[in-house]
């Protein structure tokens, strides 16, 4: 069965620190998603990694692959409350269907 | 470019009654999923269409849930008789098979209670 953990499940910050959360998949995948839900809202797309050692940056997030050790990450520097939301991964299996992880909680306090 | 459209947006009906959710992908868009998300829980896939062909639904309750996509386009999610368990939000995605992301764009959901 594959797997796909994520860490923290519930992640309580201050605004202007620095955290990482974990996605770790049982099976090997060639690519990687990361998706943001608001409370009631659909899946919004962050990042797309397709290749090992994929690193890609938007603003105050940033997300990183390595297929080796079936792991992605995806590090908030200095959080502001806007980044608020339920951050899920998605690694890519055959056919590109997607396997989710719980998803991390994360709310950001001023 | 419009996005993933479905309907409806909740629906609140009673165990064992039937239900049906509506949904019209991105234009272009060859391949269709639908999701199930349990409150608390990541999306978890149902049914993967290609034109109007299954690819995937391994993971479909066969006995009360169908799905169709007739002519490639739009399709429909029925669940008949519904369950206390089958409360959740459904999402729709579709992607197309052009491009090397394969990027799958979800959907409002529909809602629904089940009392």
């Amino acid at each position: 069965e594959l797997k796909v953990e994520q860490n923290p499940l519930f992640l309580s910050m201050q605004e202007g620190k620095n955290y990482t959360i974990y996605c770790n998949y049982s099976t090997t995948s060639d690519r990687l998603y990361w998706y943001r839900q608001d409370p009631g809202k659909s899946l919004e797309s962050l990042f797309v990694l397709l290749s090992n050692g994929a690193v890609k940056q938007e603003g105050r997030l940033m997300a990183s692959l390595d297929t080796k050790a079936r792991l992605s990450t995806l590090h908030i520097t200095a959080a502001v409350h806007d980044l608020s939301a339920t951050y899920f991964c998605a690694p890519g299996w055959g056919g590109n269907k997607l396997v989710f992880g719980a998803g991390t909680i994360l709310r950001v306090k001023s | 470019e419009a996005g993933v459209a479905q309907s409806p947006r909740y629906k609140i009906i009673e165990k064992r009654q039937s239900v049906a959710f509506w949904c019209n992908p991105i234009s272009g868009h060859a391949t269709l999923y639908w999701y199930q998300q349990i409150l608390g829980q990541g999306p978890k896939l149902l049914i993967q269409f290609q034109n109007n062909g299954v690819v995937d639904d391994s993971q479909l309750p066969k006995d009360r849930f169908s799905a169709e996509r007739l002519k490639g386009v739009d399709s429909t999610l029925k669940i008949q008789p519904a369950k206390l368990e089958d409360s959740a939000v459904y999402l729709c995605a579709s992607r197309k098979e052009t491009g090397a992301t394969y990027e799958q764009y979800f959907g409002p959901g529909t809602r629904l209670t089940v009392t």
